[in-house]
């Protein structure tokens, strides 16, 4: 079934750890997109990409990197995770405009 | 940058009667206006879009309307129920794809 998906679903992880969060999807959209939303609140948009090797920087970019070596994989990596990055992480991708996001992963930094 | 406004935070109506929420954002270049609706402990959905050349669209019980000049665009629920109960976002999109989303709206629907 075409979908996208988030792994892991929750992650408890220590501060200063290095730590990578997976987003795939099986719809072959060009556009993907991650946004850190804490329950209910605002999404903040960290990064997007338009395609293979293109990546761009959106407002909360400072702390973390992102790769697009193939069309279907996303990932977003935080290099030294800190309390202040506990939150929840959509990825969303795209076909032009609309976006559909996947299931989110929730990250807690003790 | 852009900067995407969106009120009330919170709306609470009585099941049947309308609700409309507001966005209003700043980059004239922004093209694409979308809505999504977000149940609790689900990812956002899309519910409903407008490009910049249209200026109302309207699904079943759902409306948007965009006003380009006054740079503000709306979400219209008539007949409200109970399942309409969730944390509405506006987002605009510019050409370049990049996306910005409003704060949120949580809206009540009272049986």
């Amino acid at each position: 079934e075409a979908d996208i998906y988030q792994t892991p679903r929750y992650l408890v992880i220590g501060t200063g750890k290095k730590i990578t969060l997976e987003c795939s999807q099986t719809m072959g959209h060009d556009k993907m997109y991650w946004y850190q939303q804490d329950p209910g609140m605002e999404l903040h948009l960290i990064h997007y990409s338009y395609g293979v090797n293109s990546t761009e920087k959106g407002d909360l970019s400072s702390e973390s990197t992102v790769s697009r070596i193939r069309t279907e994989h996303f990932p977003l990596t935080l290099e030294s995770a800190r309390p202040s990055h506990t939150s929840q992480y959509l990825c969303a991708s795209s076909p032009f405009y609309e976006q559909y996001f996947g299931p989110g992963t929730r990250l807690t930094v003790t | 940058g852009e900067n995407v406004e969106q009120h009330p935070s919170t709306l609470s109506v009585q099941e049947g009667d309308s609700a409309v929420i507001k966005c209003t954002y700043s980059d004239s270049a922004s093209n694409y206006f979308p809505w999504y609706k977000q149940e609790l402990g689900k990812r956002p959905q899309l519910i409903i879009d407008i490009r910049s050349n249209v200026g109302e669209k309207k699904d079943q019980r759902i409306a948007v309307t965009l006003n380009k000049t006054a740079k503000h665009f709306s979400l219209h629920i008539t007949e409200t129920q109970p399942e309409d109960s969730a944390v509405y976002f506006c987002a605009v999109t510019t050409g370049g794809f990049k996306t910005i989303f409003g704060a949120g709206t949580r809206l009540f629907v009272k049986a």
